[in-house]
């Protein structure tokens, strides 16, 4: 159980293209998402916390109008990077909390990834 | 400062040798520690958490030491498999803006070799 798909699994892009990216929860439903940037060899950071039907809140330095987030049910949230650039270029994941265990557990389950490349 | 810091290595260890390593975070209110697991272009999967009286999973030992504000984790017997980056997480205390929020460490290699 608590299986979390994202696809892409990679993509190529140009610079100033939009590229989407769907996380989805399989077998459980998350009223939280979480979506996170990683470089090579550096720590994930977290980009934006996303809860089903509303707004995403931002970490400080994210900008939302970049990194657009819409988490329209308990499955599904989708990370929207727009004008992509080079300096985009990354390996994004997100994460997502089972909310029957939302009061008893933190842990989040991750799905595979999605490796940006923007030329 | 970074919240949560780790020796990145990489620890280069026999097979069948016991490794061990740690992690700092610098929020004391933090209140969950984890150890998690990640292969190289995958995402992180959970090792295992780390409670206040240490903790054991088959060859991996977690210990917490909340004065000096570290988590460690020890791998006994090691195996091949376990060439990997561990990360170190933590969670900050649970404030409405940050409950839940994993903050991750960049990660402490670890190579095992035959």
């Amino acid at each position: 159980g608590a299986v979390v798909s994202q696809h892409p699994s990679w993509v190529i892009c140009k610079s100033g293209t939009s590229v989407k990216i769907e996380c989805r929860s399989l077998d459980f439903q998350a009223t939280t998402m979480f979506w996170y940037r990683q470089f090579p060899k550096q720590s994930l950071m977290l980009m934006a916390t996303s809860n089903e039907g509303s707004k995403a809140t931002y970490e400080q330095g994210v900008e939302k109008d970049k990194f657009l987030i819409n988490h329209a049910s308990l499955t599904l949230s989708t990370l929207t990077v727009t004008s992509a650039h080079p300096e985009d270029s990354s390996f994004y994941i997100c994460s997502a909390r089972d909310h029957r265990r939302q009061g008893g557990s933190y842990e989040q389950y991750f799905g595979p990834g999605t490796r940006l490349t923007v030329t | 400062r970074k919240e949560v810091e780790q020796d990145p290595g990489p620890f280069n260890v026999p097979e069948g040798a016991t490794v061990a390593f740690n992690c700092t975070y610098s929020n004391s209110a933090s209140q969950s520690f984890f150890w998690y697991r990640q292969d190289c272009r995958k995402e992180p999967k959970l090792l295992m958490s780390v409670y206040s009286s240490g903790n054991e999973d088959g060859r991996f030992t977690a210990q917490l030491n909340r004065a000096s504000q570290y988590i460690s984790l020890l791998i006994r017997d090691s195996k091949l498999s376990d060439s990997a980056t561990y990360l170190c997480v933590v969670i900050r205390g649970a404030t409405t803006d940050s409950w839940g929020k994993l903050q991750f460490g960049a990660g402490t290699q670890v190579v095992v070799t035959p």
